[in-house]
């Protein structure tokens, strides 16, 4: 079975904070995504990679950056933490291909900035 | 761009009651279909899909079709149960590129025994 995993389920992080959340998966994966769950809002999409070292911006990338230095792990900064970047992220990975691969999830990691 | 209207929520259903879980798309050319689903503390995880036109998806007693006419993939169950209390998300996504999906905006269930 694919496994993703979040470095933690709860974080609670001072405004002007840099924060790091880390997802590594297990399978190989080439592609990675990071993103951002609000009640009412959805899923959206901050950043994705799709090999090692590259990225792409998703929908809303502002304030946040990406790094991907090994194929299994993708992690997301938030330079300087603020309250409106309280919320659930969800990291998730999927392979590449001609075809559209299901996406596989991580638990999530519910962040809260003060 | 692409995009995906679900029906608002929550839903609250008696247990073996019908479910239904309304879902259209907007997108270009001939995206493929998804149903997620979040259980309580957990990330998504893939309930069903569609690829093409007709095509019905089913896992776990629910069941969506790819209607291309109407641009729907509702979401159906004849008999819930408790533990079928999620948020369920329905999702589109293009072949190709970088396998971007992208979701709708959650449907939360309560099944009530």
């Amino acid at each position: 079975d694919v496994k993703v995993t979040q470095s933690s389920r709860y974080l609670v992080k001072r405004t002007g904070e840099k924060v790091f959340l880390e997802c590594v998966q297990d399978m190989d994966h080439e592609n990675m995504f990071w993103y951002r769950q609000d009640p009412g809002l959805g899923l959206r999409l901050i950043y994705f990679s799709y090999d090692v070292k590259m990225k792409e911006k998703g929908d809303i990338p502002e304030g946040y950056s990406v790094s991907r230095e090994k194929k299994e792990r993708f992690s997301l900064i938030l330079e300087s933490a603020s309250t409106n970047q309280t919320s659930m992220y969800l990291c998730a990975s999927s392979l590449t291909g001609g075809r559209l691969y299901e996406q596989y999830f991580g638990p999530g990691t519910r962040l809260t900035v003060t | 761009g692409d995009s995906v209207t679900q029906m608002e929520g929550p839903v609250t259903l008696s247990e073996e009651a019908f479910l239904t879980i309304n879902c259209t798309y907007t997108a270009t050319g001939y995206p493929s279909l998804f149903w997620y689903v979040q259980y309580p503390g957990e990330g998504l995880q893939l309930l069903l899909k569609a690829t093409k036109a007709d095509d019905k998806g089913s896992n776990k007693g629910f069941e969506a079709t790819y209607r291309k006419e109407t641009t729907s993939f509702h979401l159906e169950k004849g008999s819930v149960q408790v533990s079928d209390s999620a948020v369920y998300f329905c999702a589109l996504g293009q072949s190709g590129g970088y396998q971007k999906v992208t979701f709708g905006t959650g449907t939360k269930l309560q099944v009530i025994p």
